[in-house]
């Protein structure tokens, strides 16, 4: 049973270009998170989805950051116009439908140049 | 307001020891109440979870002690390793707010050898 998957693992971009972020979760899974985590800092929640519908997007910053769980294919976290602040690791968890224990991802590290 | 606090940031333990990482939370719907280890570029990793309604658990080498009373709960390592070394992170959700994980800052455990 195959864990939850990010790709890339590992994104550089320059200021101003566009940054996707892909997460697949577990099978079975159908609640999707995404955290950031700078460095020396614990995780910090960004939007909870589930299957084409946003639940919660109160860690979101407002502006150029969206996210998407499509009825088909990966969840993907987008950031536009990414800026230096920007850097830091992605991480996305899933968790079943009975609730109790999200199970991360490896991590996506953004480096803004 | 930092909703979960953790203590200490940084803990250094002979192997064979018992480190213990302290967490106080003050949102009392927080309804579940996981610890996740963390090694260097990895995702956080779901070592232990307990809720409310129990004072201790027990998985392995691993213990959590909660007092829901003084809003606190810890966790123990029996007979550390060194292989145990990686930062820990105390957590708590809420059914309330969709399971949202509030992370601590997290403890950067060594144990030497």
């Amino acid at each position: 049973n195959a864990g939850v998957m990010q790709n890339p693992r590992h994104l550089v971009r320059r200021r101003g270009q566009e940054a996707r972020l892909r997460c697949s979760p577990m099978k079975g899974h159908s609640h999707v998170y995404w955290y950031r985590q700078l460095p020396e800092e614990g995780l910090k929640f960004m939007v909870y989805l589930q299957k084409e519908n946003i639940i919660d997007e109160s860690g979101m910053p407002k502006e150029r950051f969206s996210a998407e769980f499509p009825k088909e294919g990966p969840s993907i976290l987008r950031i536009q116009q990414v800026v230096r602040g920007d850097s830091a690791a992605y991480f996305c968890a899933s968790s079943p439908p009975s609730r109790f224990g999200q199970y991360f991802g490896p991590g996506t590290r953004l480096t803004v140049t | 307001q930092q909703q979960v606090k953790q203590s200490p940031q940084s803990l250094i333990v002979q192997k064979g020891g018992i480190p213990i990482i302290n967490c106080a939370y003050e949102n009392t719907a927080f309804d579940y109440f996981p610890w996740y280890q963390q090694f260097p570029g990895k995702g956080p990793a779901l070592l232990i979870a307990i809720r409310p309604d129990v004072s201790e658990k027990k998985e392995g080498r691993f213990t959590i002690s909660f007092n829901k009373s003084a809003k606190q709960f810890s966790l123990h390592i029996m007979d550390s390793q060194p292989g145990d070394s990686a930062t820990y992170f105390c957590a708590a959700s809420s059914s309330s707010t969709d399971d949202k994980i509030i992370f601590g800052k997290g403890t950067r455990l060594h144990i030497l050898p």
